[in-house]
């Protein structure tokens, strides 16, 4: 079975440039999180989705960042513009059922200069 | 609202020693707790988990027993190898998060031969 596939692994932008991260999850799976995860920190939910509808946005910064799933399948997470403090890994998770284990990806490493 | 805290690292120990990370937890409901961890380089992954009180998780030679009265889920392994050198995370999740993982920092530990 084919595991949570994320691209790209590494990007180096400067900052109030714009990045878009891409998730596809494990086959079948309802629910979608996007984490960020700051060095040394434990991840942070951005946003979760069930299907292609959100169910908690509530810490992403809707100002910069913006994150869909229109299909309900694969995913994308944007930001604009980049700043300093954006340096982080993104993770995207996935699951079956809203209780289920959670599967992630490599994460996508962010570098802003 | 709920919690994590474990125990800051890094820790550092010889191959073959005795190894306990610390975690404990605040939590209103029942959570169920949960050792994920991440080889450098790699995505999380769940180690192990227990669903509720005295449950003990086990994998690749490490235990954690969910204990209520002292609200911990402490990681043990009795003989740790170079290959465990990795970052733990400790985390809980229950119905009261909207299920969602709530995260301690991260444990970094380093093994050395």
């Amino acid at each position: 079975e084919a595991g949570v596939a994320q691209s790209p692994r590494y990007k180096i932008i400067e900052k109030r440039q714009s990045v878009a991260f891409w998730c596809n999850p494990i086959s079948g799976h309802a629910t979608l999180y996007w984490y960020q995860q700051i060095l040394g920190q434990g991840p942070k939910l951005l946003i979760q989705f069930q299907n292609n509808g959100v169910v908690d946005d509530s810490q992403l910064p809707k100002d910069r960042f913006s994150a869909e799933r229109l299909k309900g399948v694969d995913s994308t997470l944007k930001i604009q513009p980049a700043k300093l403090e954006d340096s982080a890994v993104y993770l995207c998770a996935s699951t079956s059922t809203f209780t289920g284990e959670l599967f992630f990806g490599e994460g996508s490493r962010l570098t802003v200069l | 609202g709920d919690s994590v805290t474990q125990m800051e690292g890094p820790v550092t120990l010889s191959e073959e020693a005795f190894l306990t990370i610390n975690c404990t937890y605040t939590a209103t409901g029942y959570p169920s707790l949960f050792w994920y961890v991440q080889y450098p380089g790699e995505g999380l992954q769940l180690l192990l988990k227990a669903t509720k009180a005295d449950d003990k998780g086990s994998n690749k030679g490490f235990e954690a027993t969910y204990r209520k009265e002292t609200t911990s889920f402490h990681l043990e392994k009795g003989s740790v190898q170079v290959s465990d050198s990795a970052v733990y995370f400790c985390a809980l999740r229950a119905l009261d998060s909207n299920y969602q993982l709530i995260w301690g920092a991260g444990t970094k530990l380093i093994i050395k031969p």
